[in-house]
């Protein structure tokens, strides 16, 4: 079955400072992988998506993320943080096994940003 | 114009009561969906709906039924509230539910309380 694990249940950087959240999959086909962002009292909103294609992948809000399937990996980075980047980041595998898609999320990552 | 609109935002009950939640999408997608956030962030699917047809149950108590009168509508309606069931509820929705490569659009969630 497939699954995804999100190291660091909190992650705290400076404004500015480069940021690096972590994503590690299984999956025993081709995984389709999501980012998604919740900001406190809100909906999830998609960041960025990866599919096929290329494994670098740009999304909103300067965020990008690299699809490394040597590493099973999908770290999510941005160059520098702002304020508003505080919230909470799900990492998400998209599962077919019944035939529809099914997102199977990891447990959160809870980015803080000080001044 | 919000895509994902549930209702209400907020629920306060008392355990043993029978309560609804009503989800409605305007983004003409086919698969809707339900998930409980519990208190430590993690999301669970619940389930979907694909053009009104149950797709995905997942062992779910039967005190949990959801209905789709039609392709942009899809309730929750909790009998028997238990203290276990205090959440938030998000509805999502999404463009053919077979393809596992579109992303899924969500609610802004609705917060159950059970007293």
């Amino acid at each position: 079955a497939q699954s995804v694990t999100q190291l660091g249940s909190h992650v705290s950087v400076s404004e500015g400072a480069l940021v690096l959240l972590r994503c590690n999959y299984s999956s025993s086909v081709p995984p389709y992988l999501f980012w998604y962002v919740q900001y406190p009292n809100q909906g999830l909103q998609l960041l960025l998506k990866y599919t096929t294609g290329a494994t670098l992948v740009k999304g909103i809000n300067g965020f990008e993320a690299e699809f490394k399937k040597s590493e099973t990996s999908f770290h999510l980075t941005k160059p520098s943080a702002h304020m508003s980047d505080a919230a909470e980041y799900f990492c998400a595998v998209s599962t077919t096994n019944t035939g529809f898609q099914k997102l199977v999320f990891g447990t959160g990552t809870r980015l803080l940003v000080s001044p | 114009d919000t895509a994902v609109s549930q209702t209400p935002k907020y629920l306060v009950t008392q355990m043993g009561n029978d309560k609804s939640i009503k989800c409605e999408q305007n983004l003409g997608h086919d698969t809707m969906y339900w998930y409980k956030q519990d208190s430590k962030k993690f999301l669970k699917i619940m389930f979907s709906y694909n053009n009104k047809e149950l797709i995905i149950n997942e062992t779910v108590p039967n005190r949990f039924s959801p209905k789709s009168p039609d392709k942009a509508h899809l309730n929750l309606h909790i009998n028997s509230l238990e203290l276990g069931d205090s959440a938030v509820y998000f509805c999502a929705s999404s463009q053919g539910g077979w393809s596992g490569n579109q992303p899924q659009h969500f609610g802004d969630g609705t917060r159950l309380s059970i007293l």
